[in-house]
């Protein structure tokens, strides 16, 4: 109930390319959806998230897609720079019993090929 | 403004012996969490605080370990004794009244190797 599938492990993309990232989860509690980003030798950041009142965010060229029908949910890295090479979470989280505090997928190794 | 600040950055020690990660977290957070990070397991929430009171302590693995909060600005997680298998980087991350349903601010991880 309370995992957060991603996938997939690591992800080679080249520069210009689109990356996308999958996650999904079985409870029904979660409503909130962050993304973090990590660098290697530093700690998680957050990058965008998303409510399930939208089925679409985006930030410059980072997009979260929300699927609630299908308990899915994705990010998409348009236009992958180099820069964008890191490791990336999807978590989930709600506001009743257990599903409090942020359950995070198991990460995705991002390499954007120069 | 800083960010949440943790100590020792890096840990070599031995088995069997105590280990202390401090952590400061960002003025006037109410929320603080322990996390631990592994090749295996990913990042598992070990210990929140709310307003210094433990609130889910479910995720800390044994009785090994233990956390406190004595004031708002310091949090220690300490493993006593330590195992091998306790190898790994711990963050410590503060969040301001939402819990986990709002944005977690993460130090840098204290990254501990245990021989």
């Amino acid at each position: 109930q309370q995992q957060v599938k991603q996938s997939p492990q690591s992800l080679i993309v080249q520069k210009g390319g689109i990356s996308i990232i999958n996650c999904a989860y079985e409870n029904t509690a979660f409503d909130y959806f962050p993304w973090y980003q990590q660098f290697p030798g530093k700690g998680p950041a957050l990058l965008i998230a998303i409510r399930p009142d939208v089925s679409e965010k985006k930030e410059g060229r980072f997009t979260i897609s929300f699927n609630k029908s299908a308990k899915q949910f994705s990010l998409h890295i348009m236009d992958s720079q180099p820069g964008d090479s890191a490791t990336y979470f999807c978590a989930a989280s709600g506001t009743s019993g257990s599903a409090r505090q942020l359950t995070f997928g198991s990460g995705t190794q991002l390499t954007v090929l120069p | 403004d800083a960010g949440v600040i943790q100590s020792p950055r890096h840990e070599v020690t031995e088995m069997g012996q105590e280990v202390t990660l401090r952590c400061k977290p960002i003025s006037g957070h109410d929320y603080l969490f322990w996390y631990r990070q592994t090749m295996m397991r990913g990042l598992e929430l070990l210990i929140y605080f709310n307003n210094n009171v433990p609130i889910d302590d479910s995720g800390m693995p044994e009785d090994r370990f233990s956390a406190k909060m004595p004031n708002a600005s310091f949090s220690t997680l300490k493993i006593q004794p330590s195992e091998p298998r306790d190898s790994a980087v711990y963050f410590c991350a503060s969040s301001f009244g939402t819990g986990g349903t709002g944005e977690l601010f993460f130090g840098e991880g204290s990254r501990l190797t245990v021989l």
